[in-house]
């Protein structure tokens, strides 16, 4: 069984440009939540998608939206990109409908670098 | 805003040294609470999902024991190899919330 894709592993993007990150979910995994890690952070929730609604967000600004589409993969997009933007981004996806009482199973991760 | 805390925030040990150390929470607010292991150049890896105060699990030398009264939980490692080494995050699902992670411990075993 494949696990969690994120796409692309690396990127490199200058200071007010955009980028959009995409995550597949583990085949019959319909939740979908996405994190940051920057330095000296632990992982910080961006937001929770189950059956392409939005269930949580997490506390960061509006230029950091996603969405899920019908066949569970989410895309997570940035906008106008800012220096402390520079980070590890994690997607995990969860069997149960809300991920509490069931494991996140995380993709590799996308290193955004801003310059 | 959760607060986990995780302690220490790293450790070394000699290969075959048991270790262990704790996740702290807010006792009011616990929903569920998991542990992962991450290994440099992977993704997390899911260790335990605890639930119920008093819960004890275990995965081979590896196990966690939870006490939502006081908010804290604490993993064992039973005579640490070097495979373990890895940054051990503890996460919290609390009610109306999505998850908190802690900041981890950074596990350090040497041969």
């Amino acid at each position: 069984k494949a696990g969690v894709t994120q796409t692309p592993r690396y990127l490199i993007k200058t200071r007010g440009q955009q980028v959009t990150l995409s995550c597949s979910p583990i085949s019959g995994h319909r939740s979908v939540s996405w994190y940051q890690q920057t330095p000296g952070q632990g992982l910080q929730f961006l937001f929770e998608y189950f059956s392409e609604t939005q269930r949580n967000k997490g506390n960061f600004p509006g230029r950091f939206s996603g969405r899920q589409f019908s066949n569970s993969r989410s895309e997570m997009n940035v906008s106008t990109l800012e220096l402390g933007d520079s980070a590890l981004y994690l997607c995990a996806s969860s069997l149960a409908e809300t991920g509490s009482h069931s494991p996140l199973h995380f993709g590799n991760g996308t290193r955004l670098t801003v310059t | 805003i959760l607060n986990v805390e995780q302690s220490p925030q790293s450790l070394h040990v000699q290969e075959g040294d048991s270790t262990n150390f704790t996740c702290s929470f807010p006792s009011s607010n616990f929903y569920a609470l998991h542990w992962y292991r991450w290994e440099t150049a992977k993704s997390p890896e899911a260790l335990f999902v605890m639930t119920l105060n008093g819960d004890e699990k275990k995965k081979g030398r590896i196990s966690a024991t939870l006490n939502t009264k006081e908010g804290y939980s604490y993993l064992y490692i039973k005579g640490s190899q070097p495979e373990d080494s890895a940054t051990y995050l503890c996460a919290l699902w609390g009610y109306g919330q999505n998850f908190v992670f802690g900041p981890g411990t950074r596990l350090s075993v040497l041969p």
